[in-house]
């Protein structure tokens, strides 16, 4: 069955890095396009970036255009966020899912990430 | 681009039918039908229960059943059960930034 493994979440103080991994498994990875959604808390669900099933195309919203890069490796099946310059603002819970036109098909079980000093 | 606009919450008891709207524009809930629908419960993993404005994944029960007018989408669930209880939020297609969510919904049953 489809499985997305999210791995990498911590505790970062502001202005820090870390790097977020999903591990897919049970669908042809290299075929979809695969997105991070987050979820603060309290808050509702948070779509951010997306990348292309290649990965020649990566789009951000503007809350992380800048300070965060989606890549992916198909050879590894595997999505990865990479964020710097991090905000107490970017505290939440990180999903990644498969995209098609809007929709999120798959979802991880999310990786937690709080930023505080 | 700005959120889908949905209800903060609803409630139904047992049994009973309840519908969630989720109202967009022309760019993105009216412009297509690349509407979806997610239960969340707290602590779990997003389920989509309704994706091209009315498709059911298989699995999902048959109580669930999603519609469209012009901007608004909306979701009904009949037959309220008590694992009903959740948030619920709706997406879209926008080609200006890809996906836009709804504000989410949250369904006590009472």
């Amino acid at each position: 069955q489809v499985q997305l493994v999210e791995s990498g979440g911590a505790l970062v103080k502001p202005g820090g890095s870390l790097r977020l991994s999903c591990a897919a498994s049970g669908f042809t990875f290299s075929d979809s396009f695969m997105s991070w959604i987050r979820q603060a808390p309290g808050k509702g669900l948070d779509y951010f970036s997306i990348i292309s099933s290649t990965g020649d195309y990566t789009n951000y919203a503007d809350s992380v255009e800048g300070r965060f890069t989606i890549s992916r490796d198909n050879t590894k099946n595997s999505l990865y966020l990479q964020m710097n310059s991090l905000r107490a603002e970017d505290t939440a819970v990180y999903y990644c899912a498969t995209v098609r036109y809007g929709q999120f098909d798959y979802w991880g079980q999310g990786t937690l990430v709080t930023v505080s000093s | 681009q700005s959120a889908l606009t949905q209800p903060a919450s609803v409630s139904g008891s047992p049994g009973q039918s309840i519908t969630i709207s989720c109202t967009g524009t022309s760019s993105d809930v009216g412009g297509h039908n690349y509407v979806s629908w997610y239960q969340h419960h707290p602590g779990k993993a997003p389920k989509v229960m309704i994706y091209d404005v009315s498709n059911r994944p298989s699995g999902v029960s048959n109580r669930f059943s999603g519609s469209k007018s012009g901007n608004t989408a909306s979701l009904t669930i009949s037959g309220l059960q008590a694992e009903d209880e959740a948030d619920y939020y709706c997406s879209s297609y926008t080609i200006n930034t890809h996906v836009v969510f709804g504000g989410g919904t949250k369904l006590t049953v009472l």
